[in-house]
């Protein structure tokens, strides 16, 4: 069974401040990673998925580098703003369906 | 487009009663589709997922069922519902299993 960790848990940055969280995931039998925003009271959307190392997208302020030979991928946020806030998911595929993180609770204060 | 609905949004139930909720996705033919819950303070857990009309397979065993009986509907269901079944239920659908997931709104359960 894959086994896919984020950190931190939560976050708390100000408006304006960049910030980065980590998505660590088995690197055996990879597939692809994914990243999705969670808002409150909305489902989850997804932001991008990668599937080979070294692959890096980006989606206005935010961007997310994959390492997939030590099983992680960063998801950076370049001068954060309050409509930032969300819970950030990520999760891998194997050759099973995805298996999903915790989650990254983000919160940008004004 | 495709478009994948969820009903009913909020649900409060007692103990002991049963419980269907029905997931429908447009737009699409054969698609994989999913059941997952978050319960309070956890994250995403899957519950159920299917390929196809009837196949259902089951990631954790508990007192909730799944049902495919048409190939773009989905039914969550239990019996007799539990207090730790309380949580927010969300269905997805997808074009391959290891493709990008694609959401429903999600119904808010709670179990009194």
């Amino acid at each position: 069974i894959l086994n896919v960790e984020q950190s931190p848990q939560s976050l708390h940055v100000q408006e304006g401040d960049s910030t980065n969280f980590t998505c660590s995931f088995p690197s055996s039998n990879f597939y692809a990673l994914h990243w999705y925003r969670w808002e409150t009271a909305k489902s989850p959307e997804a932001l991008f998925v990668m599937t080979l190392n070294g692959d890096e997208k980006k989606k206005g302020r935010i961007s997310a580098t994959l390492n997939t030979k030590e099983g992680y991928s960063y998801l950076y946020i370049k001068g954060s703003q309050p409509e930032d806030s969300a819970t950030y998911l990520c999760a891998s595929s194997g050759n099973t369906p995805l298996v999903f993180g915790k989650g990254t609770r983000l919160s940008v204060i004004a | 487009s495709q478009t994948i609905h969820q009903w009913p949004a909020t649900l409060v139930q007692p103990v002991g009663s049963p419980l269907s909720l029905e997931c429908t996705v447009e737009g699409t033919s054969n698609p994989n589709l999913y059941w997952y819950r978050q319960a309070a303070g956890r994250g995403l857990q899957l519950l159920f997922y299917s390929v196809g009309i009837g196949q259902i397979s089951s990631e954790v065993p508990q007192n909730l069922s799944a049902s495919r009986p048409q190939d773009r509907q989905f039914i969550l269901s239990s019996k007799k519902l539990l207090l730790s079944d309380s949580g927010f239920y969300l269905c997805a659908w997808s074009r391959e299993s290891t493709d990008t997931q694609y959401f429903g709104p999600g119904t808010r359960l709670t179990v009194l």
